[in-house]
């Protein structure tokens, strides 16, 4: 069974900041990928990132990059120079393992940036 | 622009009032799902579908029904709504196991 544990409900960063969102994860599979989403106050779900286990760099999008540690079994999403916009609702999630269908989401993380 | 479009964003309705929430892609997608989101429980899948006409049931599926009659549309189908049902309601399509396209969402309400 896969499982994702997001352990931070809430964090606050200031403005131009740079901030990391943690993320751990377990699965059974050699081989799977994680997800980044962003769900600001207007509910819709918005693609951040996404990383495989096999990819060897770190995925990079923009502002945003993946500190991506198998053996720690952690995929944390780091924003740089945060801006008001990144205020928001994180979800990291795993696609669906050979047995099920559906992505495997965890509690999330509201973020709030500070002016 | 490829997108899942959902209809309607908002709704408010009164337990039993039959109702359907809409789901289209504009992909080609074979793959698409529903799921609910409520305040501590996360994101839950409640149908989802291989191919047309292909079907099957996610973790909560008790109180919806799904169909898809053609590849582009998935409706979710509510019977006979109740108040439990009060969630913020996603469709998603995918192109591999990695490509997921979400739709904007639903917020439902039963009174």
């Amino acid at each position: 069974a896969q499982k994702i544990t997001q352990t931070q409900p809430g964090m606050f960063v200031q403005e131009k900041e740079a901030v990391t969102l943690d993320c751990t994860y377990d699965t059974s599979d050699q081989s799977y990928g994680l997800f980044w989403y962003k769900q600001p106050s207007s509910g819709e779900m918005i693609f951040l990132i996404y990383q495989g286990s096999y990819d060897e760099q770190n995925a990079t999008e923009g502002r945003y990059s993946l500190n991506f540690q198998k053996a720690r079994k952690s995929a944390n999403l780091v924003i740089s120079a945060s801006q008001l916009g990144d205020s928001a609702m994180y979800f990291c999630a795993m696609p669906p393992d050979t047995g099920r269908r559906a992505l495997t989401f965890g509690s999330g993380t509201r973020l709030q940036v500070q002016p | 622009e490829a997108q899942v479009t959902q209809n309607p964003r908002y709704l408010i309705t009164v337990t039993g009032k039959k109702l359907t929430v809409t789901c289209s892609q504009n992909m080609n997608h074979e793959y698409m799902s529903w799921y609910r989101q409520d305040p501590g429980l996360g994101l839950r899948q409640i149908y989802y579908s291989m191919n047309v006409e292909v079907t099957d049931k996610g973790d909560v599926p008790e109180g919806y029904k799904v169909s898809r009659k053609e590849k582009r549309n998935f409706p979710l189908i509510l019977e006979s709504p109740s108040p439990n049902q009060t969630s913020l309601y996603f469709c998603a399509s995918r192109d591999s196991l990695w490509g997921y396209t979400f739709g904007s969402g639903t917020r439902l309400t039963v009174v």
